[in-house]
């Protein structure tokens, strides 16, 4: 079985921009979520998705969102970048199809976004 | 808040020697317990998950959990270099949020 993949797995944009991330998870699974790594802030949640519904938020501004598609694969969007955001962008797949199961995460290679 | 707390570390072992790594956390209904591996500039690897009280073991590594003191560790037996990582706790909590620790830096020593 192909693991999750990522795209890109890196990119430079300025301050202002607004990029797009790309992950296609697991085959069959249909949770996928998205996390921000930085050195000092750790593994951070930001938002959960099954069957093109968000389920889970986590604390990021609206500058943050993200969709998902009908065959699972999800997108994550930043607008109005700011240096702060400069950050790895991993996106987790699961196989878990209940809010009320067990959530064994697997993760793609991810993408590290730098803003300058 | 709910909480997962790791020493950041790093912990230093000797190669050969047993790593010990410990987790705590603060829902008590918590449902389930993974251990993942990072290694520098890499995604997270999951190497173990353990949901009952007791020991689970996979090769050199064994997962001890006992929720009556709100604790999962990981030991790591026989360390080898290749073992120098950050390790990751991350809990399902009674809402089954998967909720992460900081990680613990972890450096074999040959």
């Amino acid at each position: 079985k192909a693991g999750v993949t990522q795209t890109p797995r890196y990119l430079i944009k300025t301050r202002g921009q607004q990029v797009t991330l790309s992950c296609s998870p697991i085959s069959g699974h249909r949770s996928v979520s998205w996390y921000q790594q930085t050195p000092g802030q750790g593994l951070q949640f930001l938002f959960e998705y099954f069957s093109e519904t968000q389920r889970n938020k986590g604390n990021f501004p609206g500058r943050f969102s993200g969709r998902q598609f009908s065959n699972s694969r999800s997108e994550m969007n930043v607008s109005t970048l700011e240096l702060g955001d400069s950050a790895l962008y991993l996106c987790a797949s699961s196989s878990r199809t209940s809010t009320l199961s067990y959530n064994e995460q697997f993760f793609g290679p991810g993408t590290r976004l730098t803003v300058l | 808040q709910k909480e997962v707390e790791q020493n950041s570390g790093p912990l230093s072992v000797p190669e050969g020697a047993i790593a010990s790594l410990n987790c705590t956390y603060s829902d008590r209904g918590s449902q389930s317990f993974f251990w993942y591996r990072q290694y520098s500039g890499k995604s997270p690897e999951l190497i173990m998950f353990i949901y009952s009280n007791g020991d689970k073991e996979d090769g050199r590594f064994t997962a001890q959990l006992n929720k009556a003191s709100q604790y999962v560790s990981l030991l790591i037996r026989d360390s080898q270099p290749s073992d120098s990582a950050t390790y990751l706790c991350a809990v399902n909590d009674s809402n089954y949020q998967l909720i992460w620790g900081a990680g613990t830096k972890l450096i074999i020593k040959p």
